[in-house]
């Protein structure tokens, strides 16, 4: 496609459910990230992937994240059993093998836990 | 532990000044630098990437980089009020994927 496209926009759950985060990179980018924004805090890295590599799962803060790509393609986060402190933007980027020119980000999942 | 250290703000600069974002960075693998400028409510889109020490221009944003003092530093000239965001600073380093962000410096142009 001609950007980063993440599903749903915006999505409330009620604590303990668990969510799915969507997103679908640019066409031809082998490399997928996904961040996550506090309110009015930085990004914090979750996890990345590069072709057919093992994810780089090293951000991703607890058990109850975890995310997988689809043939190179299209990437799920799932988060289960969902805390208020889950509550946040969800971004999600996408690059040309190595980041040279840096990412594209998609628009975000705004994910709020009540 | 790999950090990104910026200047929270705000950065308040008038109309058609020169307003200057600096940056600094722990490691000193760094490879490639970035600065995304990031719109309230929005994602970060990138501005401006740089590699080798010295400038980059592009149009009214100039990087400048250091790697000795592990300094990189982004110069928006004639700043105009649309240019009023959160700068990010991003760093990655080579051989790898992730990248490090600062926290961002918001600014503020006043007409």
């Amino acid at each position: 496609g001609a950007g980063v496209s993440q599903s749903p926009s915006n999505k409330v759950t009620e604590k303990g459910k668990d969510v799915e985060l969507r997103c679908d990179p640019i066409s031809g980018h082998t490399a997928l990230y996904w961040y996550r924004q506090s309110l009015g805090q930085g990004l914090e890295f979750l996890i990345y992937f590069q072709g057919n590599s093992a994810p780089d799962k090293s951000g991703l803060p607890s058990d109850r994240f975890s995310a997988e790509r689809t043939g190179g393609s299209v990437s799920t986060l799932t988060i289960q059993r969902t805390q208020q402190e889950d509550s946040a933007v969800y971004l999600c980027a996408s690059s040309y093998t190595g980041a040279q020119g840096g990412y594209t980000f998609g628009s975000g999942t705004r994910l709020t836990v009540v | 532990q790999k950090e990104v250290e910026q200047n929270s703000g705000p950065l308040s600069v008038p109309e058609g000044a020169i307003a200057s974002l600096n940056c600094t960075y722990s490691d000193r693998g760094s490879q490639s630098f970035f600065w995304y400028r990031q719109y309230s409510g929005k994602s970060p889109e990138l501005i401006m990437f740089i590699y080798s020490n010295g400038d980059k221009e592009d149009g009214r944003f100039t990087a400048q980089l250091n790697k000795a003092s592990q300094y990189v530093s982004l110069l928006i000239r004639d700043s105009q009020p649309s240019d009023s965001a959160t700068y990010l600073c991003a760093v990655n380093w080579g051989g790898g994927f992730k990248t490090i962000f600062g926290a961002g410096t918001r600014l503020f142009v006043k007409a």
